[in-house]
């Protein structure tokens, strides 16, 4: 059984670009949520999509926007991006809601 | 705001020996998780907690649940370096699709 599926892995972006960053969640999960993890701020949830609907969003900007696909997969997006963007960002794939989630590999993101 | 604390922050302790990391929460949640992390990893599911009372051991690992006291343990038993690692707790909030993290417990087994 494939696990949860990020890319990339790793990014380096330059302030004031914006990025994208994908999670292919394990297959027939139906929610994708996304965290930050910053050695200052711990993990922080960004937002939750379920069958391509936002149903929860963190306390983020409005820089950071997401979207989810009808075959689950999600996308997250930064624009204007900040060095203090810089982080982890994990994705949570889970059936219908964290009753039990699990996590891909995360991308590093690196804002220079 | 949900608060999820962790106490350590830091744990350095020798093979052999046994400590415990708690995990205390400012919501009525029911369900309470463990993750454990590697450095530069992923998050990776130790236990699930679903009710009050709930006990689960894996290895030298076990979890307990007190929904009343809103606390959590996790007990390390006989401590080996392969359990060197930052473990997190998490609970779901009330919309129900939303984990709020503890601070995690950095956890250093040393020979």
């Amino acid at each position: 059984k494939a696990g949860v599926t990020q890319t990339p892995r790793y990014l380096i972006k330059t302030r004031g670009q914006q990025v994208t960053l994908s999670c292919s969640p394990i297959s027939g999960h139906r929610s994708v949520s996304w965290y930050q993890q910053t050695p200052g701020q711990g993990l922080q949830f960004l937002f939750e999509y379920f069958s391509e609907t936002q149903r929860n969003k963190g306390n983020f900007p409005g820089r950071f926007s997401g979207r989810q696909f009808s075959n689950s997969r999600s996308e997250m997006n930064v624009s204007t991006l900040e060095l203090g963007d810089s982080a982890l960002y994990l994705c949570a794939s889970a059936v219908g809601g964290p009753t039990e989630a699990f996590f891909g590999q995360g991308t590093r993101l690196t804002v220079v | 705001e949900l608060k999820v604390e962790q106490n350590p922050l830091f744990l350095s302790m020798q093979e052999g020996k046994n400590y415990t990391i708690y995990c205390n929460y400012s919501t009525t949640s029911d369900r309470l998780y463990w993750y454990r992390q590697d450095p530069g990893k992923s998050l990776e599911s130790l236990f699930v907690l679903l009710s009050n009372g709930a006990v689960k051991q894996e290895g030298r690992l076990m979890a307990s649940l007190d929904t009343k006291a809103r606390l959590s343990t996790l007990h390390i038993t006989a401590a080996v370096h392969d359990l060197s690692a930052t473990y997190f707790c998490a609970v779901v909030g009330e919309a129900g699709n939303q984990f709020y993290f503890g601070t995690g417990t950095s956890l250093t087994v040393i020979p």
